[in-house]
Order: structure tokens, then sequence, then C-alpha cells
């Protein structure tokens, strides 16, 4: 049971150079999201989407850009990465976002912007 | 503005021993809340969900309480043990105009069980 799939768990960056972190997951949800998580601050929501074709802006959407041309997949693409960037990425899909709206997380991309 | 704010920060306790973990909100109107586990290393689980009609839900060691009227939850331990060690993170769902919910996440609590 595959569940929620991220990758890479680690990359490096340049200050500057852009990336994909890829996100699937094989439980077709329609909810599907990303987060990024700091040290002493809770996950904060960058991007999500309800549904194929369907993306929308989170609270710190700014330096990201996302697709969601299928149920499976939502890639997050840092645009030119600067080191504010650098944090744990987590995908996270739900079945629905309406009703109590659990969260399945994937294992996380850790990413440092040099 | 909603918030979560969860107490104590980092806790240290040793194997055997129970502990218990707070989360207070100021999310309204009031969906459901969530206390997930956070591996080191690893994506959340949740681990329970209370919903507003709901004040007391166990799953295993871990018993979480509920009180809407003060908006406090609680995660209670019980018998800890090295694999509890983790991040525990309270997560209120608000409910949106329009129908859908909105996430509030906690900082979360840092608990480390030792020999």
């Amino acid at each position: 049971n595959a569940g929620v799939t991220q990758t890479p768990k680690f990359q490096v960056l340049k200050t500057g150079q852009s990336m994909t972190l890829q996100c699937a997951q094989d439980m077709n949800h329609e909810y599907m999201s990303w987060y990024r998580q700091d040290p002493g601050m809770g996950l904060r929501l960058i991007h999500y989407s309800v549904g194929a074709g369907i993306t929308d802006q989170g609270e710190v959407p700014n330096g990201y850009n996302v697709s969601r041309s299928t149920t499976e997949d939502f890639p997050l693409r840092l645009l030119s990465a600067a080191p504010s960037q650098t944090s744990v990425y987590f995908c996270a899909s739900s079945p629905t976002n309406r009703g109590t709206g659990e969260l399945f997380f994937g294992e996380g991309s850790r990413l440092t912007v040099l | 503005k909603n918030q979560v704010e969860q107490s104590p920060q980092s806790l240290i306790i040793l194997e055997g021993k129970n502990c218990t973990l707070q989360c207070n909100y100021t999310v309204s109107p009031f969906s459901n809340l969530r206390w997930y586990k956070q591996d080191t290393g690893r994506g959340p689980v949740s681990l329970t969900i209370m919903t507003f009609s709901e004040n007391t839900k166990s799953n295993g060691r871990y018993t979480a309480t509920l009180d809407a009227d003060t908006k406090q939850s609680s995660l209670h331990i019980t018998a800890s043990q090295l694999s509890d060690s983790a991040s525990y993170i309270c997560v209120v769902s608000g409910i949106l105009t329009g129908g859908g919910n909105k996430l509030t996440f906690g900082t979360g609590t840092q608990l480390k069980v030792e020999l």
C-alpha cells in the first residue's frame, strides 16, 4: 500500500535554480496539498487542489507553482530557489475537503537552498 | 484570528510513565480536532479525531479529550514506550462559509521517552 509518495527525499539547490518536487497518491483522493514545515512553526499550506484541473493558493504560495493534470499527481515547482525556501516539504491527500478531512502525508522532502 | 497553541513545547519522561499534552484553540466555527503523531524524519499520522459532541476517545494507550466550551483538548499517553518518542501535533478544522474546512496547525509537543 504505497499511499502518498514524494520524491526526492533530499535535495540541495543553489540560489536561483529551479526544481520540481513530485507527489503521487494511489488512494483516488480528491484533495491534495503541499505544506512546508519549519522549526518552531506549524505546518503551513502552500498550495492545494480539490480535484484534477483545480488548484488554489494557500497561506504561503509565493515562489511556488503547482498543477493537477491527473487525480494521482500534484507536483510542486520552485521557480527560482531562495535560501528562505530551505525547509521540509510535505505532500498530503484527503478523500475530500469537506467533512472530517483526515490528511494522509508523504514522508517529506528536505530541501536546502545555498 | 484562528490559533492553536500546544503545551508544553517539549517533554522528557521515563519509560512506563504517563503524560498529558495540551491543546488550546480559538478556531470558530469548529468542525473537528485531530491529534497527529510525527516520528522523526517521517510525515504526520493521524491518531484520533474529536468532533463537537465527543468528550473522550481512546486509541490503544492514547486517550484524547475535548472540552468544546473551553476550547481545550488533551492527549494522554499511558505507560509510555520508547516508540512514543515523537512530535504530537494538534490540528483544528474550522468550517468555511460555503462548505469545506480550513485547518489550523499547532507547532507540536516534542516528546522524548527515556529508559
